[in-house]
Protein backbone atom coordinates (compact mmCIF):
# COMPACT_ATOMS: atom_id res chain seq x y z
CA UNK A 1 0.00 0.00 0.00
CA UNK A 2 1.85 3.38 -1.19
CA UNK A 3 0.52 6.48 0.81
CA UNK A 4 0.04 9.91 -0.66
CA UNK A 5 2.86 11.30 -3.07
CA UNK A 6 3.15 15.07 -4.50
CA UNK A 7 5.02 16.13 -7.28
CA UNK A 8 7.17 18.38 -7.91
CA UNK A 9 9.19 18.76 -5.14
CA UNK A 10 10.32 21.96 -5.20
CA UNK A 11 8.92 24.56 -7.28
CA UNK A 12 10.11 28.17 -8.60
CA UNK A 13 7.87 30.47 -10.27
CA UNK A 14 8.30 34.10 -11.53
CA UNK A 15 4.88 36.26 -9.93
CA UNK A 16 2.16 36.21 -13.01
CA UNK A 17 2.69 32.73 -13.69
CA UNK A 18 0.70 29.69 -13.62
CA UNK A 19 1.64 26.48 -11.94
CA UNK A 20 0.04 23.38 -11.80
CA UNK A 21 0.76 20.84 -8.24
CA UNK A 22 -0.21 17.43 -8.65
CA UNK A 23 -0.84 14.39 -6.01
CA UNK A 24 -1.63 10.25 -6.16
CA UNK A 25 -3.31 9.50 -3.51
CA UNK A 26 -2.94 6.07 -1.24
CA UNK A 27 -4.75 3.59 -2.70
CA UNK A 28 -8.29 3.00 -1.66
CA UNK A 29 -9.18 6.46 -0.97
CA UNK A 30 -11.24 8.43 -3.08
CA UNK A 31 -11.51 11.78 -1.48
CA UNK A 32 -8.23 14.37 -1.95
CA UNK A 33 -7.60 17.75 0.27
CA UNK A 34 -5.67 20.67 -0.53
CA UNK A 35 -4.21 22.66 2.08
CA UNK A 36 -1.76 25.40 2.25
CA UNK A 37 1.28 25.92 4.98
CA UNK A 38 2.88 29.43 4.50
CA UNK A 39 6.07 29.37 6.76
CA UNK A 40 5.64 28.48 10.64
CA UNK A 41 1.75 28.51 10.41
CA UNK A 42 -0.42 25.94 10.48
CA UNK A 43 -1.92 23.98 7.18
CA UNK A 44 -5.12 25.83 6.02
CA UNK A 45 -7.73 24.15 3.79
CA UNK A 46 -8.25 24.86 -0.19
CA UNK A 47 -10.82 22.99 -1.03
CA UNK A 48 -11.49 18.65 -1.07
CA UNK A 49 -12.74 16.66 -4.61
CA UNK A 50 -15.05 13.86 -4.10
CA UNK A 51 -16.14 11.84 -7.32
CA UNK A 52 -14.19 14.50 -9.54
CA UNK A 53 -15.85 17.52 -8.08
CA UNK A 54 -15.62 19.91 -5.47
CA UNK A 55 -17.27 19.78 -2.76
CA UNK A 56 -15.94 22.00 -0.22
CA UNK A 57 -13.99 25.44 -0.43
CA UNK A 58 -12.30 27.33 2.17
CA UNK A 59 -11.19 31.36 1.88
CA UNK A 60 -9.33 31.09 -1.55
CA UNK A 61 -9.88 32.91 -4.86
CA UNK A 62 -10.98 31.32 -7.84
CA UNK A 63 -7.40 31.52 -9.46
CA UNK A 64 -6.97 28.69 -7.26
CA UNK A 65 -8.59 25.64 -8.88
CA UNK A 66 -8.08 21.60 -8.79
CA UNK A 67 -8.95 18.74 -10.56
CA UNK A 68 -9.62 14.61 -9.42
CA UNK A 69 -8.97 12.14 -12.31
CA UNK A 70 -10.64 8.56 -12.35
CA UNK A 71 -7.94 7.08 -10.27
CA UNK A 72 -8.72 9.78 -7.90
CA UNK A 73 -5.13 11.48 -8.42
CA UNK A 74 -5.54 14.89 -8.59
CA UNK A 75 -3.98 18.35 -9.55
CA UNK A 76 -3.91 22.17 -7.68
CA UNK A 77 -3.86 25.09 -10.76
CA UNK A 78 -3.01 28.38 -9.16
CA UNK A 79 -3.37 31.33 -11.68
CA UNK A 80 -1.74 34.15 -11.85
CA UNK A 81 1.16 34.13 -9.23
CA UNK A 82 1.60 36.05 -6.31
CA UNK A 83 4.13 36.22 -3.94
CA UNK A 84 2.04 35.93 -0.59
CA UNK A 85 1.43 32.24 -2.56
CA UNK A 86 4.98 30.90 -1.70
CA UNK A 87 3.79 28.06 0.64
CA UNK A 88 3.92 24.46 1.55
CA UNK A 89 1.08 23.08 -0.65
CA UNK A 90 -0.32 19.77 0.67
CA UNK A 91 -2.23 16.94 -0.43
CA UNK A 92 -4.62 15.04 1.79
CA UNK A 93 -6.98 11.71 0.91
CA UNK A 94 -9.23 10.37 2.53
CA UNK A 95 -12.13 7.48 2.39
CA UNK A 96 -15.11 9.13 2.49
CA UNK A 97 -17.13 9.17 5.44
CA UNK A 98 -14.34 7.86 7.03
CA UNK A 99 -13.69 10.50 9.83
CA UNK A 100 -9.93 9.16 10.80
CA UNK A 101 -8.65 9.12 7.54
CA UNK A 102 -6.34 11.70 6.53
CA UNK A 103 -3.11 10.93 5.41
CA UNK A 104 -0.69 13.44 3.96
CA UNK A 105 2.04 13.32 1.45
CA UNK A 106 4.85 15.53 2.29
CA UNK A 107 4.24 18.24 -0.13
CA UNK A 108 4.89 20.79 -2.66
CA UNK A 109 7.35 23.79 -2.00
CA UNK A 110 6.11 27.10 -4.34
CA UNK A 111 8.65 29.28 -3.95
CA UNK A 112 7.05 32.71 -6.14
CA UNK A 113 9.80 35.08 -6.83
CA UNK B 1 -15.42 30.89 15.43
CA UNK B 2 -13.96 28.93 13.35
CA UNK B 3 -10.18 29.48 14.68
CA UNK B 4 -8.57 26.91 17.13
CA UNK B 5 -5.81 28.86 19.22
CA UNK B 6 -2.68 26.88 20.32
CA UNK B 7 0.03 27.66 22.69
CA UNK B 8 2.73 27.68 23.63
CA UNK B 9 4.52 28.80 20.46
CA UNK B 10 7.48 26.58 21.03
CA UNK B 11 8.91 24.48 23.94
CA UNK B 12 11.75 22.90 25.32
CA UNK B 13 12.04 20.15 27.43
CA UNK B 14 14.68 17.99 28.69
CA UNK B 15 14.99 14.57 27.31
CA UNK B 16 12.68 12.20 29.93
CA UNK B 17 10.43 15.23 31.01
CA UNK B 18 6.61 15.75 29.78
CA UNK B 19 5.85 18.32 26.90
CA UNK B 20 2.00 19.97 27.32
CA UNK B 21 0.85 22.02 24.08
CA UNK B 22 -2.87 23.68 24.98
CA UNK B 23 -5.51 24.25 22.27
CA UNK B 24 -8.79 26.29 22.66
CA UNK B 25 -11.72 26.69 20.28
CA UNK B 26 -15.05 28.36 20.56
CA UNK B 27 -16.90 26.73 17.97
CA UNK B 28 -19.28 24.20 19.46
CA UNK B 29 -20.01 21.88 16.51
CA UNK B 30 -16.41 20.43 16.13
CA UNK B 31 -16.97 16.82 17.15
CA UNK B 32 -13.47 15.43 15.89
CA UNK B 33 -9.81 16.97 17.71
CA UNK B 34 -7.07 14.82 16.15
CA UNK B 35 -3.17 15.96 16.87
CA UNK B 36 -0.33 15.91 14.37
CA UNK B 37 3.28 15.74 14.35
CA UNK B 38 5.81 17.01 11.36
CA UNK B 39 9.22 16.67 10.80
CA UNK B 40 11.18 19.60 8.59
CA UNK B 41 10.60 18.86 4.92
CA UNK B 42 7.80 16.47 5.84
CA UNK B 43 3.79 16.51 5.89
CA UNK B 44 1.64 16.49 9.24
CA UNK B 45 1.57 12.95 10.13
CA UNK B 46 -2.07 11.85 12.52
CA UNK B 47 -0.57 11.31 16.34
CA UNK B 48 -3.77 10.76 18.16
CA UNK B 49 -7.31 12.06 18.19
CA UNK B 50 -10.27 12.19 20.20
CA UNK B 51 -13.86 12.85 19.99
CA UNK B 52 -15.70 15.44 22.20
CA UNK B 53 -17.78 12.41 24.47
CA UNK B 54 -14.17 11.42 25.55
CA UNK B 55 -12.19 13.11 28.67
CA UNK B 56 -9.47 11.38 27.73
CA UNK B 57 -7.13 9.15 25.67
CA UNK B 58 -4.13 7.81 25.76
CA UNK B 59 -2.18 6.36 23.03
CA UNK B 60 1.67 5.13 24.35
CA UNK B 61 3.23 8.32 25.77
CA UNK B 62 1.20 10.46 23.94
CA UNK B 63 -2.18 11.46 26.08
CA UNK B 64 -5.16 13.93 24.92
CA UNK B 65 -7.11 15.55 27.34
CA UNK B 66 -10.52 16.96 26.43
CA UNK B 67 -12.17 19.25 28.95
CA UNK B 68 -16.02 20.66 27.22
CA UNK B 69 -17.05 22.59 28.84
CA UNK B 70 -13.78 24.75 29.03
CA UNK B 71 -13.50 23.70 25.04
CA UNK B 72 -10.29 23.39 25.61
CA UNK B 73 -7.84 20.32 24.81
CA UNK B 74 -4.31 19.46 25.21
CA UNK B 75 -1.26 17.19 24.30
CA UNK B 76 0.75 15.30 27.01
CA UNK B 77 3.88 14.16 25.89
CA UNK B 78 5.42 11.72 28.67
CA UNK B 79 8.96 10.95 29.23
CA UNK B 80 9.97 12.89 25.93
CA UNK B 81 12.70 12.18 23.63
CA UNK B 82 14.78 13.80 20.95
CA UNK B 83 12.73 11.77 18.49
CA UNK B 84 10.18 14.10 19.42
CA UNK B 85 11.19 17.15 18.39
CA UNK B 86 9.20 17.92 15.60
CA UNK B 87 6.45 20.66 15.08
CA UNK B 88 3.13 19.61 16.79
CA UNK B 89 -0.71 20.72 15.26
CA UNK B 90 -3.63 20.59 16.88
CA UNK B 91 -6.93 20.85 14.54
CA UNK B 92 -10.64 20.10 14.60
CA UNK B 93 -13.26 19.34 12.51
CA UNK B 94 -16.62 19.47 11.98
CA UNK B 95 -19.04 16.37 11.23
CA UNK B 96 -20.68 17.87 8.49
CA UNK B 97 -17.09 19.52 6.84
CA UNK B 98 -14.65 17.21 5.93
CA UNK B 99 -11.92 20.35 6.43
CA UNK B 100 -9.74 20.56 9.23
CA UNK B 101 -9.02 23.72 10.94
CA UNK B 102 -5.60 23.80 12.17
CA UNK B 103 -3.66 25.34 15.02
CA UNK B 104 -0.74 27.33 14.76
CA UNK B 105 1.84 24.95 15.62
CA UNK B 106 4.25 24.33 18.28
CA UNK B 107 8.36 23.94 17.76
CA UNK B 108 8.96 21.22 20.58
CA UNK B 109 13.03 20.71 20.91
CA UNK B 110 13.99 17.84 23.48
CA UNK B 111 17.18 18.69 24.78
CA UNK B 112 19.44 15.03 25.21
Amino acid sequence: ETGVTQSPTHLIKTRGQQVTLRCSSQSGHNTVSWYQQALGQGPQFIFQYYREEENGRGNFPPRFSGLQFPNYSSELNVNALELDDSALYLCASSISGVTYGYTFGSGTRLTVV
Amino acid sequence: QQQVKQSPQSLIVQKGGISIINCAYENTAFDYFPWYQQFPGKGPALLIAIRPDVSEKKEGRFTISFNKSAKQFSLHIMDSQPGDSATYFCAARMDSSYKLIFGSGTRLLVRP
